[in-house]
């Protein structure tokens, strides 16, 4: 499977307790985005990177989370001292990059309980 | 107020219906425009871009007016596997983030 991949696809937790999701891109993405989604809305962004490089950050990432692209291929969310609002699905999406229409290929996600 | 209002629906309607769905957009520095489908519990894939002149994929057409910043998606000949949530998104020209709306859900009855 040539896709995003995500790991792990479920992680239930308990609130305060610290947790890493883990984000694999199709091979030649330069770009590189997390999304949050809760039921019933559509995902939210959260940030983006090109390469290793972090170049937006929605306000929705708080000083709790924290994402790394250390050498511009996979990718690492983590959330600190998790809290039961954080509770959803974990998107990561890349895109190839360049210029005109990059479309935006998304893994499976990682879905989230924090009890 | 949201950047992207859909409405949620569900909209139920039996095989062979047409029907169509309706998006807002609040800011008018949008430059790029999409609809995307997530089936139940799966992650969202792209459906079609949008373009100011109109287009068409199969049974499936789209419209943009920007003066009006809406966007319409119409299914036509409705097959059970349109079944759904249609997602409209929106792109700011500055940036690269994706702005969803909240989806519309249909479901085509037999």
């Amino acid at each position: 499977d040539t896709g995003v991949s995500q790991d792990p696809r479920h992680k239930i937790t308990k609130r305060g307790q610290n947790v890493t999701f883990r984000c694999d891109p199709i091979s030649e993405h330069n770009r590189l985005y997390w999304y949050r989604q809760t039921l019933g809305q559509g995902p939210e962004f959260l940030t983006y990177f090109q390469n290793e490089a972090q170049l937006e950050k929605s306000r929705l990432l708080s000083d709790r989370f924290s994402a790394e692209r250390p050498k511009g291929s996979f990718s690492t969310l983590e959330i600190q001292r998790t809290e039961q609002g954080d509770s959803a699905m974990y998107l990561c999406a890349s895109s190839l990059g360049g210029g005109g229409f990059d479309e935006q290929f998304f893994g499976p996600g990682t879905r989230l309980t924090v009890l | 107020r949201k950047e992207v209002e859909q409405d949620p629906g569900p909209f139920n309607v039996p095989e062979g219906a047409t029907v169509a769905f309706n998006c807002t957009y609040s800011n008018s520095a949008s430059q790029s425009f999409f609809w995307y489908r997530q089936d139940c519990r799966k992650e969202p894939k792209l459906l079609m871009s949008v373009y100011s002149s109109g287009n068409e994929d199969g049974r499936f057409t789209a419209q943009l007016n920007r003066a009006s910043q809406y966007i319409s998606l119409l299914i036509r000949d409705s097959k059970l596997s349109d079944s759904a949530t249609y997602l409209c998104v929106v792109r700011i020209n500055s940036g690269y983030a994706l702005n969803f709306g909240k989806g519309t859900s249909l479901l085509v009855t037999p």
